[in-house]
């Protein structure tokens, strides 16, 4: 078990939906981050939150938003995504202290 | 730019050989290196880490990793594998001084171990 919880486990959407990612952590971290990671592919920096605030845009198309509502939450806002966005979206947070990064088991999105 | 090479993709191996596998960054300053590993069907895990000291790190598992800086190497080993080690394999690297909050990542190794 990880303690980064995302939600949902498995998404699919047509190119013309609005949905949205879901990540919590109850660790005190600071900082939040989305990455990307396709099948047999490294996972791909996308943003980081650091203390509620956006600090990296890996300049991600504006088709994914994000949005830290406060320090245990991020969300990842998904609108009109193409097909090559699929994959799945990983949620981690940085332990302060120790510089880890703590891992979600991700979000499987598939975009028909 | 920062930026990590893992020179095995595919790595198989039978029970109780021995494991190293590479990897190289290209950042010349100070760097905190991680390896962490996914098993099949699960969330990243950290294995071990550096920041700083000893450059022979021990991790969870019997993993160990050596940090060389003059080669900008931190190489993951173990001396026995299991089967239950079959999993993928990513370095990791932070450079404080580029960004406190930027870790890239490696393209992976993929390890199968045979039983």
């Amino acid at each position: 078990d990880t303690e980064v919880t995302q939600t949902p486990k498995h998404l699919v959407m047509g190119m013309t939906n609005k949905k949205s990612l879901k990540c919590e952590q109850h660790m005190g971290h600071r900082a939040m981050y989305w990455y990307k990671q396709k099948a047999k592919k490294p996972p791909e920096l996308m943003f980081v939150y650091s203390y509620e605030k956006l600090s990296i845009n890996e300049s991600v198309p504006s088709r994914f938003s994000p949005e830290c509502p406060n320090s245990s939450l991020l969300n990842l806002h998904l609108h009109a995504l193409q097909p090559e966005d699929s994959a799945l979206y990983l949620c981690a947070s940085r332990g302060d202290k120790t510089g880890e990064l703590f891992f979600g088991e991700g979000s499987r999105l598939t975009v028909l | 730019a920062q930026s990590v090479s893992q020179h095995n993709h595919h790595v198989i191996l039978s029970e109780a050989a021995s494991l190293e596998l590479g990897c190289n960054y290209s950042y010349g300053g100070t760097v905190n290196l991680f390896w962490y590993v996914q098993y099949p069907g699960q969330h990243l895990q950290l294995l071990l880490k550096y920041f700083s000291g000893d450059p022979l790190v021990k991790g969870i598992k019997g993993f160990e990793a050596e940090f060389i800086k003059s080669k900008f190497s931190f190489n993951l080993r173990k001396p026995s594998v299991q089967w239950s080690d079959t999993a993928e394999y990513f370095c990791a690297v932070n450079a404080p001084r580029v960004g406190t909050y930027k870790y890239i990542f490696g393209t992976g190794t993929r390890l199968k171990v045979l039983a």
